[in-house]
């Protein structure tokens, strides 16, 4: 299995920061990695795929990067909205896809 | 949009089996590629991949629960199911049902998108 861990796994920050999460996968799984955003009492919901790319209307402060065994999410300016717990996943072993532990981001 | 929905009991006894179904609005389950998925999230836990079908009736599960699990599909009701038999109290979670994006034709990406708003489940006599 592709094991995916998450740092930090839990992060405090202030409104207006600049946010980074890091996902390391323990293989190579090139691009095939996911972001979602899960509020409490609710499912997940996809912000990147592919690494990069921006599920359409996730805000433009939201990016992607990475590819290899390292990625990162950044945040560029938090909202209030923002925060939440974040999840990469991978699909390079499709269909035995796994997800990181979470990454819970919390108001300093 | 598609958007999906899960409905089932809440409450199961030990070594019964849970059943849920994914009804889907919105878009048909029969379109081609999708996969339709079934996810669990145990209190307080990560994110657990169960299974998934093909609109053609073809599945494949989670390897750690392969030996309960069968997910199956009614094209014609727009729904797809999910049953896990012998459950103990491990297999309380909220269960989601999700679809499975695919993109691309040479090693494509999934992700999911959208997904349920899910349903608890609790294992319990």
């Amino acid at each position: 299995d592709v094991q995916m861990t998450q740092s930090p796994s839990s992060l405090s920050a202030s409104v207006g920061d600049r946010v980074t999460i890091t996902c390391r996968a323990s293989q190579s799984i090139s691009r095939f990695l996911n972001w979602y955003q899960q509020k409490p009492g609710k499912a997940p919901k996809l912000l990147i795929y592919a690494a990069s790319s921006l599920q359409s209307g996730v805000p433009s402060r939201f990016s992607g990067s990475g590819s290899g065994t390292d990625f990162t999410l950044t945040i560029s300016r938090l909202q209030p909205e923002d925060f939440a717990t974040y999840y990469c996943q991978q699909s390079f072993s499709a269909p035995l896809y796994t997800f990181g532990q979470g990454t819970k981001l919390e108001i300093k | 949009q598609v958007q999906l929905q899960e409905s089932g009991p809440g409450l199961v006894k030990p070594s019964q089996t849970l059943s849920l179904t994914c009804t889907v609005s919105g878009g048909s389950i029969s379109s081609g590629g999708y996969y339709w998925s079934w996810i669990r999230q145990h209190p307080g836990k990560g994110l657990e991949w169960i299974g998934y079908i093909y609109n053609s009736g073809s599945t494949d599960y989670s390897p750690s629960l392969k030996s309960r699990v069968s997910i199956s599909v009614d094209t014609s009701k727009n729904q797809f199911s999910l049953k896990l038999s012998s459950v103990t109290a491990a297999d309380t979670a909220v269960y989601y049902c999700a679809r499975v994006y695919v993109w691309g034709s040479y090693r494509p990406v999934h992700w999911f998108d959208p997904w349920g708003q899910g349903t608890l489940v609790t294992v319990s006599s």
